[in-house]
C-alpha cells in the first residue's frame, strides 16, 4: 500500500531564517506531487506540483521554491520566511493527473 | 475562475440524523470532484471520488451525489455519529481541456460538523 510522509510535524521559525520541508511517498513509482497551504480562515492553496523529478509548476511563486530531486521526494523551501508564510502546509500525490489525490499528515508553520 | 463554494460553513446536530453538505462550483467542466474529511491538526483523509461520468458513489454511510448541469455535488451521511465530527471539503478537479493546471483540485473552506451525543 502507498504511505506519504511529512517532517517535520510542527516547526515555529523566526521571520527571515531559512525553511525546508520534506514529503516522501513509499509504495508508488513517479507520482504526481503537489504541495497545498491551508492559512487560518482561507481555503486550500496549490503552491507548487510536480508531475516528475526536475519538473516543477509553481502556482503562486511568493518566496517559496519546491525542489523533487528524487522520484518520491518532494522539498518545500524558502530562503527567508516572511510572517504571511504561516500556515498548515500539506503534501499530496496522485497516480495520475486524473486520479484520487491523497495527503499526507501535514506541517504546522508557525513564523514568529 | 474556478470557484468553489460549500454551503453551510457549520453544521451542529444531534447523533442519529441524516445530513446533506452542498458543494456548488461556478465551472461546469470538471474532470472528477473528491470528497475529504479533516480532522482538527490532521491532513485530509478521502472519502470519495466522483468521476465526471458518474452520478454518484457510496462508501459505507456515506453517498456523494455530482449534478454537472447545475454545478453541484452533495454529501449524505446516514445516521450521524459523534466520530463523524470534522470538517468536510470537497475539491473539484476542472477539466483538462480548459487549460486547468493539470490534476490540481480546486477546494471549498469547507462544512465544519458537530455531531453531539
Amino acid at each position: 500500500s502507498q504511505t506519504i510522509h511529512q517532517w517535520p510535524a510542527t516547526l515555529v521559525q523566526p521571520v527571515g531564517s531559512p525553511l525546508s520541508l520534506e514529503c516522501t511517498v513509499e509504495g508508488t513509482s513517479n507520482p504526481n506531487l503537489y504541495w497545498y497551504r491551508q492559512a487560518a480562515g482561507r481555503g486550500l492553496q496549490l503552491l507548487f506540483y510536480s508531475v516528475g523529478i526536475g519538473q516543477i509548476s509553481s502556482e503562486v511563486p511568493q518566496n517559496l521554491s519546491a525542489s523533487r530531486p528524487q522520484d518520491r521526494q518532494f522539498i518545500l523551501s524558502s530562503k527567508k520566511l516572511l510572517l504571511s508564510d504561516s500556515g498548515f502546509y500539506l503534501c499530496a500525490w496522485s497516480a495520475t493527473s486524473g486520479t484520487e489525490q491523497f495527503f499526507g499528515p501535514g506541517t504546522r508553520l508557525t513564523v514568529l | 475562475k474556478q470557484e468553489v463554494t460549500q454551503i453551510p460553513a457549520a453544521l451542529s446536530v444531534p447523533e442519529g440524523e441524516n445530513l446533506v453538505l452542498n458543494c456548488s462550483f461556478t465551472d461546469s467542466a470538471i474532470y472528477n470532484l473528491q470528497w475529504f474529511r479533516q480532522d482538527p491538526g490532521k491532513g485530509l483523509t478521502s472519502l470519495l471520488l466522483i468521476q465526471s461520468s458518474q452520478r454518484e458513489q457510496t462508501s459505507g454511510r456515506l453517498n456523494a451525489s455530482l449534478d454537472k448541469s447545475s454545478g453541484r455535488s452533495t454529501l449524505y451521511i446516514a445516521a450521524s455519529q459523534p466520530g463523524d465530527s470534522a470538517t468536510y471539503l470537497c475539491g473539484k478537479k476542472g477539466g483538462l481541456d480548459r487549460g486547468s493546471t493539470l490534476g490540481r483540485l480546486y477546494f471549498g473552506r469547507g462544512t465544519q460538523l458537530t455531531v453531539w451525543p
